[in-house]
């Protein structure tokens, strides 16, 4: 079974901080991706990635910045925590197919900044 | 304009109706199109893909009308198990999954 691991559940942090949500993926896929997912706004990206070290700008990147250094490895990173970025962040992979790309996403982490 | 646009409803129905959702999606070049299903407090998954020429999974038939830019996902006999969020997802090119807001079906007894 592809499994696609988010390192948290649920966190809480301050306004300000510097957030690292981690994924890891284990089925050695291409792409990886970063949505939130708010009640009537549904799942929006921020960033995808196709390879490593490579990135692109999802629908709402502002506020937020990615890392992938290794394959299997997509981190979002929240510069400077705001309270408008309290949400549902789910992490997905999807093997490199241009026509079926099917996404497994991450349990999710629920962020909370206050 | 949203990419993709669904009734975000909800759809009450009784066990064993039948029923049906649209999505519209308004990017022309969209090559694929999936419903994925999503439980409460749950990551969504891989319902279906949705074929050209129409495809059927047991209760479950999805359709795709390129020249109106809308697909379709129909359940007959429904369940209560198959009480969740419907959501359609268009594959814009590259990969890009654009996810539409979600259609929520709940199935009483």
């Amino acid at each position: 079974d592809v499994k696609v691991t988010q390192s948290s559940r649920y966190l809480v942090k301050r306004t300000g901080e510097k957030v690292f949500l981690e994924c890891v993926q284990d089925m050695d896929h291409e792409n990886m991706f970063w949505y939130r997912q708010d009640p009537g706004l549904g799942l929006r990206l921020i960033y995808f990635s196709y390879d490593v070290k490579m990135k692109e700008k999802g629908d709402i990147p502002e506020g937020y910045s990615v890392s992938r250094e290794k394959k299997e490895r997509f981190s979002l990173i929240l510069e400077s925590a705001s309270t408008n970025q309290t949400s549902m962040y789910l992490c997905a992979s999807s093997p490199l197919d241009q026509w079926l790309p099917e996404a497994f996403f991450g349990q999710g982490t629920r962020l909370t900044v206050v | 304009r949203k990419e993709v646009e669904q009734d975000p409803g909800p759809f009450n129905v009784p066990e064993g109706a039948t029923v049906a959702f649209n999505c519209t999606y308004s990017n022309s070049a969209s090559q694929s199109f999936f419903w994925y299903r999503q439980d409460c407090r749950k990551e969504p998954k891989l319902l279906m893909s949705v074929y050209s020429s129409g495809n059927e999974d047991g209760r479950f038939t999805a359709q795709l009308n390129r020249a109106s830019q809308y697909i379709s996902l129909l359940i007959r006999d429904s369940k209560l198990s198959d009480s969740a969020t419907y959501l359609c997802v268009v594959n814009t090119g590259f990969q890009k999954l654009v996810f539409g807001t979600g259609t929520r079906l709940l199935v009483s007894p």
